[in-house]
């Protein structure tokens, strides 16, 4: 069956790195964008950007350009999200969710990684 | 950006009753091909979004008929009838028209 399995939550010191793994299961890997959401504690879903899984190439949300970066590690039918430079305001969850198909929409997502950031 | 704006913002309904939200786009949804890309998904507590309805009223696979999905340009709506306790959660509206993709600020339904 089609999974989504992140990789499990963290905790930081700001300034530090994080890198998140989302691996994909049941499904041919290049035919899905992968996704990134963002869920801050207590709010809403903000849309972070999706990595083209054929080329590899990202697309970024203007909030999060610079300090995020999206790739792949193909082989294994993964995609990353590595937040360099963590600052507070980046405590949240993190979802993973792959979009395509005729009517192009999310229909699996992960569970969800939990990163705190805390001195 | 496009902002969609989402009413109400807490929603608490009588079990068997009928709940409306409401999604007002900040720009017109409708993609030069004629397909709308707007979806609602619903957030259960201490889990994922699952999706509910994509292009505005097709409800996904396994998503009872009681959610009906309505709506076209800028306005759409979310309908609930006979609402049942697995309902309760965060409904969001999505839209994928425009680039970027952006989420409403989501409705959350409270069982009476």
């Amino acid at each position: 069956q089609i999974q989504l399995v992140q990789s499990g939550p963290e905790l930081k010191k700001p300034g530090e790195s994080v890198k998140i793994s989302c691996k994909a299961s049941g499904y041919t890997f290049t035919n899905y964008g992968m996704y990134w959401v963002k869920q801050a504690p207590g709010q809403g879903l903000q849309y972070m950007g999706w990595i083209n899984t054929e080329t590899g190439k990202p697309t970024y949300a203007d909030d999060f350009k610079g300090r995020f970066v999206f790739f792949l590690e193909t082989s294994a039918s993964t995609a990353y999200l590595q937040i360099n430079n963590l600052k507070n305001e980046d405590m949240a969850t993190y979802f993973c969710a792959r979009r395509g198909g005729y009517y192009w929409y999310f229909d699996f997502w992960g569970p969800g990684t939990m990163v705190t950031v805390s001195s | 950006d496009v902002v969609l704006t989402q009413t109400p913002v807490s929603l608490s309904v009588t079990l068997g009753d009928q709940a409306s939200i409401s999604c007002r786009s900040s720009q017109s949804l409708e993609y030069s091909d004629g397909y709308t890309y707007l979806e609602w998904y619903l957030q259960k507590p201490g889990q994922s979004p699952q999706l509910l309805i994509y292009g505005v009223s097709n409800r996904f696979s396994g998503v009872p008929d009681r959610f009906i999905g309505s709506g076209s340009g800028t306005d759409f709506t979310l309908k609930i009838s006979r609402v049942e306790p697995e309902d309760l959660g965060v409904y969001y509206c999505f839209q994928a028209t425009h680039d970027p993709l952006t989420f409403g600020s989501g409705t959350k339904l409270e069982i009476k």
